[in-house]
């Protein structure tokens, strides 16, 4: 089967601009995930969706991060404005259903100037 | 909160050499544990997990752990170990989301390199 596909691999941006990411689930995964991975540490949960609706984005910064999974399969990940400290990895995964072990993307290297 | 701790950020091993990688974790009723691994520039690829049953579990690749609940220890071996097993490690564990969702909660990673 085909794995999680991401866009782009990498980004490069100056601060205050904006991103997004784009993420396709594997097929038949109801649940998507968003992670950060900056440098040195483990993903961070950003946000997760069952279908398309929100289960959990509790660690999402709101003020400039936003998610979307409008028809409940591909979701796209938005920074508005940047900040320095977005600087990180964004990794997509996909799990069957809630709770059942996840498949992650290559993911999209973020680099803010 | 639930969390992860991978007490060794860099390990090198000689290849052919055993090889332990440790992960602590903190979450108060039985755990759900993972192993993951992640090479350069790609994502996370899933080791093997424990949910319930037999403590000691076996994963792809040649890898295993073993979950030990007196220790919330779920630490993870390799008898020989392979020039292509240089990598970076997440040990994680399923916990407590928003709303009474679960969700994965990594530890920091250990970091292997494998010298010839």
């Amino acid at each position: 089967e085909a794995g999680v596909a991401q866009s782009p691999r990498y980004k490069i941006i100056e601060k205050r601009q904006s991103v997004a990411f784009w993420c396709n689930p594997i097929s038949g995964h109801a649940t998507l995930y968003w992670y950060q991975q900056i440098l040195g540490q483990g993903p961070k949960l950003l946000i997760q969706f069952q279908n398309n609706g929100v289960v959990d984005d509790s660690q999402l910064p709101k003020d400039r991060f936003s998610a979307e999974r409008l028809k409940g399969v591909d979701s796209t990940l938005k920074i508005q404005p940047a900040k320095l400290e977005d600087s990180a990895v964004y990794l997509c995964a996909s799990s069957l259903m809630l709770n059942q072990p996840q498949h992650f993307g290559d993911g999209t290297r973020l680099s803010i100037l | 909160a639930q969390s992860v701790t991978q007490p060794d950020i860099h390990i090198t091993v000689s290849e052919g050499a055993s090889l332990e990688l440790r992960c602590n974790y903190s979450y108060g009723a039985t755990p759900y544990l993972f192993w993951y691994v992640q090479s350069p520039g790609q994502g996370l690829q899933l080791l093997l997990k424990y949910f319930s049953g037999d403590t000691l579990v076996q994963g792809i690749k040649g890898f295993e752990a073993e979950f030990k609940r007196s220790q919330s220890s779920f630490n993870l071996r390799k008898p020989s170990v392979h020039w292509s097993d240089a990598a970076e490690y997440f040990c994680a564990v399923v916990g407590m989301g928003q709303g009474g969702s679960e969700k994965l909660v990594f530890g920091k990673g250990t970091k292997l390199t494998v010298n010839p």
